[in-house]
């Protein structure tokens, strides 16, 4: 079965540490991204990357990072400068061609600060 | 600025009580809308694209239509197990294949 799978389903965090969230896909998608969502509050993006070894940064960027070094597995590091971590993080993909506005969601990350 | 506004923030109906929720959007040279489905502590599930002004598109109880300035998912006779939030999102001009999101509306179906 092709899809997205995100690991852990929760995380928990303690004060000054570094967490590496997990977002792989079997589903020969280009494009990859993160987003973060909060209560009451839509999908905001974080990172995003179009193909392999490249990505740039959204609209909330700071405190994270991110790597693409193969075309399955885009992971998201929640930094210790990132000062309200606490949220449901969120990985998508989109196919190449005409399709390929399309974000195909994963499970999800809950992350928890301890 | 690339908006996108839902409304009802929240909306409880009673089982087989038909309704709409509305999406509208300020994003310039349209390329699409898309219609999400989540349920709590889960992921978006996609429902639907809209390409053009006047296209319709149904699943099961959900009919999604589109205009010029807004976007509507018409639920009819809706069930219990289509309580979730509904999210509409559309493609930022840039051509980044960046999405914006609105906030979501929020749908209770009470038996």
């Amino acid at each position: 079965d092709g899809g997205i799978t995100q690991s852990p389903k929760y995380l928990f965090r303690k004060e000054g540490q570094n967490v590496t969230l997990s977002c792989e896909q079997n589903l020969n998608h280009d494009a990859m991204y993160w987003y973060r969502q909060d209560p009451g509050q839509g999908l905001r993006l974080i990172y995003y990357s179009q193909i392999v070894n490249d990505f740039q940064k959204g609209d909330i960027a700071e405190g994270y990072s991110v790597s693409r070094e193969k075309k399955e597995s885009f992971p998201l590091t929640v930094t210790s400068a990132q000062k309200n971590p606490t949220a449901f993080y969120l990985c998508a993909s989109s196919p190449p061609g005409l399709d390929q506005e399309t974000q195909y969601f994963g499970p999800g990350t809950r992350l928890l600060v301890l | 600025e690339d908006q996108v506004t839902q409304s009802p923030e929240a909306l409880r109906l009673q089982e087989g009580e038909s309704s709409s929720l509305n999406c509208s959007y300020t994003v310039s040279g349209l390329r699409g809308l898309f219609w999400y489905r989540q349920d709590p502590g889960k992921g978006p599930e996609f429902l639907f694209t809209l390409y053009s002004a006047g296209e319709e598109k149904e699943k099961e109880r959900l009919k999604a239509t589109l205009t010029k300035k807004e976007s509507f998912l018409h639920i009819t006779a809706p069930k219990p197990e289509d309580s979730a939030t509904y999210l509409c999102a559309a493609p930022v001009p840039q051509g980044a294949q960046k999405l914006v999101f609105g906030q979501g509306t929020r749908l209770t179906i009470n038996p």
